[in-house]
């Protein structure tokens, strides 16, 4: 079936560790996000990559990177400079010539 | 980034009520989307609205694209258990495709017994 896949699904990083979550979808599409998701608080948009080898930066990029090197795949990677990265982390992709983003379900981070 | 207000925040309802809620913008939006979110889980696409005034309906759930292009409106018919969990608005400033969305604070639906 097509879809969007992350994983894990639960993830636990000890301070001062980067972590990568992992993001794939087989729907074919050009678009890919990450966001966050805290508490009583909307999502929030971290990166974006419309195409292949190429991506910028949402609201809240300090402290991430990406990577864009095949269209599937989409990881965000966690660094260490990331003073409160404790939170629900949602990848989604959107169709070309449509702005409606499929979302994955989603990677709980949870620094010990 | 740009905001998207959400009201209400939360909602108790009894089952079989009609709901809704609202989204507003500081800013003109070409596209509004409306999300649905259980526990745990990603977000849903519900309804999709690409044009001013706009009325879209799926199932027992319609959306209107506000006149203005700086709202939006969900209401749910006949609310069942199922219902339940968090509905977000989102806007995007283009309809051109693979355009950011921002999103807004979610109205979290309870049905009480």
């Amino acid at each position: 079936d097509g879809g969007i896949t992350q994983s894990p699904k639960y993830l636990f990083r000890k301070e001062g560790q980067n972590v990568t979550l992992s993001c794939e979808q087989n729907l074919n599409h050009d678009a890919m996000y990450w966001y966050r998701q805290d508490p009583g608080q909307g999502l929030r948009l971290i990166y974006y990559s419309q195409i292949v080898n190429d991506f910028q930066k949402g609201d809240i990029a300090e402290g991430y990177s990406v990577s864009r090197e095949k269209k599937e795949s989409f990881p965000l990677t966690v660094t260490s400079a990331q003073k409160n990265p404790t939170a629900f982390y949602l990848c989604a992709s959107s169709t070309v010539g449509g702005n409606e983003a499929f979302f994955g379900q989603g990677t709980r981070l949870t620094v010990v | 980034g740009q905001q998207l207000n959400q009201s209400p925040q939360s909602m108790f309802i009894q089952e079989g009520e009609d709901v809704s809620m609202n989204c507003t913008s500081s800013s003109i939006f070409n596209t509004w989307l409306w999300y649905k979110q259980d526990p745990g889980e990603g977000p849903v696409l519900l309804i999709a609205l690409y044009k001013a005034g706009e009325l879209t309906s799926n199932g027992r759930l319609t959306a209107q694209f506000g006149i203005t292009r700086k709202d939006s409106f969900l209401n749910i018919s006949a609310s069942i258990p199922s219902d339940v969990g968090i509905y977000f608005c989102a806007g995007a400033i283009s309809n051109f495709g693979n355009e950011k969305l921002t999103f807004g604070t979610g109205t979290r639906l309870t049905i009480i017994p």
